[in-house]
């Protein structure tokens, strides 16, 4: 069966170092996301991208990047964690078009010290 | 700014009353979506509306979109306990720079007591 899945699903890291979050799926889905949650804000959208180099920037996307390679995988680097940051943190891939369901992984649990 | 806002944000209750969960904004959406998100878990869809004056049903749940596209509630009929979650509503724009992506509302935590 298709899925979506992220590695970790906990990460406790210090507040300046460079951490990565995974994102594979094999829906083989041309669009996918990155969002954070925290509560009272639900879902806020940080990094998306349509197909293989294409990269676009989200409402929050400051302090993060992302890359695309190749369909599969959709990696968040977080270049200098700050506490602001700590956050769950739950990648998403899509069809195409707007109306398509999102199917999201089980997300990142976050904590910066 | 919040482009949908999702009321109410926590909600309590007991076995067997129904409640409702509003999702309004003052932009149009070509489409709304609510999800579903149990703990440890990510959102799972449960149903999308399109057209203006939508209503769907899914077993005791009934979504509606407004006639204008900007909000949308979902009713839930005599709750259970196992439909106790996190509620999220999303609303997705046509076209231009809003292909694809979802606007979120703050989602509803709903708690059903036995």
């Amino acid at each position: 069966d298709a899925e979506i899945t992220q590695s970790p699903r906990h990460k406790i890291t210090e507040t300046g170092r460079q951490v990565t979050l995974a994102c594979h799926q094999t829906w083989n889905h041309n669009n996918m996301f990155w969002y954070r949650q925290d509560l009272g804000h639900g879902l806020r959208l940080i990094h998306y991208s349509y197909g293989v180099q294409d990269t676009n920037k989200g409402e929050v996307s400051d302090g993060y990047s992302v890359s695309r390679s190749n369909t599969e995988d959709l990696p968040l680097t977080l270049e200098s964690a700050a506490s602001s940051q700590t956050s769950v943190y739950f990648c998403a891939s899509s069809e195409e078009y707007s109306t398509d369901t999102q199917y999201f992984g089980p997300g990142t649990r976050l904590t910066v010290l | 700014t919040q482009l949908l806002e999702q009321s109410p944000q926590f909600l309590s209750i007991q076995e067997g009353e129904n409640l409702t969960v509003y999702c309004n904004s003052s932009s149009v959406f070509s489409s709304l979506q609510w999800y579903r998100q149990e703990p440890g878990e990510g959102p799972v869809l449960l149903v999308t509306v399109v057209t203006g004056g939508e209503v769907k049903k899914l077993k005791r749940l009934t979504f509606q979109f407004g006639d204008a596209r900007k909000d949308s509630s979902l009713h839930i009929t005599a709750a259970q306990p196992g439909d106790t979650g996190l509620y999220l509503c999303a609303g997705a724009r046509a076209g231009g720079t809003s292909y694809g992506k979802l606007t979120f509302g703050q989602g509803t935590i709903l708690t059903v007591h036995p």
